[in-house]
C-alpha cells in the first residue's frame, strides 16, 4: 500500500531558528513529490520535486528530493512567527488513464515562538 | 480569477443523517478531487471527477459518493453519518488536459462535525 510518512509530527522553535522537516515515502509509480503549507485553510503549494539532488529554493525555504533513499526534506531558515503552520508532504502517484493522485503524509505542525 | 469555493464552510449533523457538500472549481477547470482531512489520518484522497465521470477513487466505504455536473461543479454526499466522519473536507480543481494531480488548487474546505 502506498505510504507517505512525515517527521516530526510537531515542532516548536523560536524565531531565528532553522528547522528541517522530513518526508519519506513508499509509493508505486512515483511521479513527483510536493510540499504544501496549510494555515487553517486551503493548503498552498510550496514546491514540486521530480528529480533527485536538485534543490528547489524560495526565499528562506528550500527542499530537496532523494529518489534512491525515497525521502525529501524541507528546510526553513531564520524562522518567523508567520511560518507557523502545518506542512504537508504529498506524493503524486501515476494512476489509471495516465492520471495522478496525491497521497499525503500526516503533516508536521510547526509553531514558531517570538 | 476566483479560486475554488466550497459551501457550506461549516456544518453540524447528527449520526445517521446524510450530508451534501458542494464545490465550485476555478473557471475552466474540469477536474475536481475531494479529500478528507482528520487529525489522526491526515489528508486522504476520496475521489476525482472529470467531465462528469469518476476517474479515480480512494479507499472509502460506499457511504461516500460524489457527482459532477456539466458546469464542472461537484457535490459530495455522505450517507448514514458516523462520528468518525467528522473532518475537514477539501476540494481541489485542476486544468482539464494535464491529468496531473500536482497542479491542483485547493478550496478552503467544509468543516463537518457529526454529533
Amino acid at each position: 500500500e502506498d505510504k507517505v510518512v512525515q517527521s516530526p509530527l510537531s515542532l516548536v522553535v523560536h524565531e531565528g531558528d532553522t528547522v528541517t522537516l522530513n518526508c519519506s515515502y513508499e509509493v508505486t509509480n512515483f511521479r513527483s513529490l510536493l510540499w504544501y503549507k496549510q494555515e487553517k485553510k486551503a493548503p498552498t503549494f510550496l514546491f514540486m520535486l521530480t528529480s533527485s539532488g536538485i534543490e528547489k529554493k524560495s526565499g528562506r525555504l528550500s527542499s530537496i528530493l532523494d529518489k534512491k533513499e525515497l525521502f525529501s526534506i524541507l528546510n526553513i531558515t531564520a524562522t518567523q512567527t508567520g511560518d507557523s503552520a502545518v506542512y504537508l508532504c504529498a506524493v503524486e502517484a501515476l494512476h489509471s488513464g495516465n492520471t495522478g493522485k496525491l497521497i499525503f503524509g500526516q503533516g508536521t505542525t510547526l509553531q514558531v515562538k517570538p | 480569477k476566483a479560486g475554488v469555493t466550497q459551501t457550506p464552510r461549516y456544518l453540524i449533523k447528527t449520526r445517521g443523517q446524510q450530508v451534501t457538500l458542494s464545490c465550485s472549481p476555478i473557471s475552466g477547470h474540469r477536474s475536481v478531487s475531494w479529500y478528507q482531512q482528520t487529525p489522526g489520518q491526515g489528508l486522504q484522497f476520496l475521489f476525482e471527477y472529470f467531465s462528469e465521470t469518476q476517474r479515480n477513487k480512494g479507499n472509502f466505504p460506499g457511504r461516500f459518493s460524489g457527482r459532477q455536473f456539466s458546469n464542472s461543479r461537484s457535490e459530495m454526499n455522505v450517507s448514514t453519518l458516523e462520528l468518525g466522519d467528522s473532518a475537514l473536507y477539501l476540494c481541489a480543481s485542476s486544468f482539464p488536459t494535464s491529468g496531473r494531480a500536482s497542479e491542483q488548487f485547493f478550496g478552503p474546505g467544509t468543516r463537518l462535525t457529526v454529533l
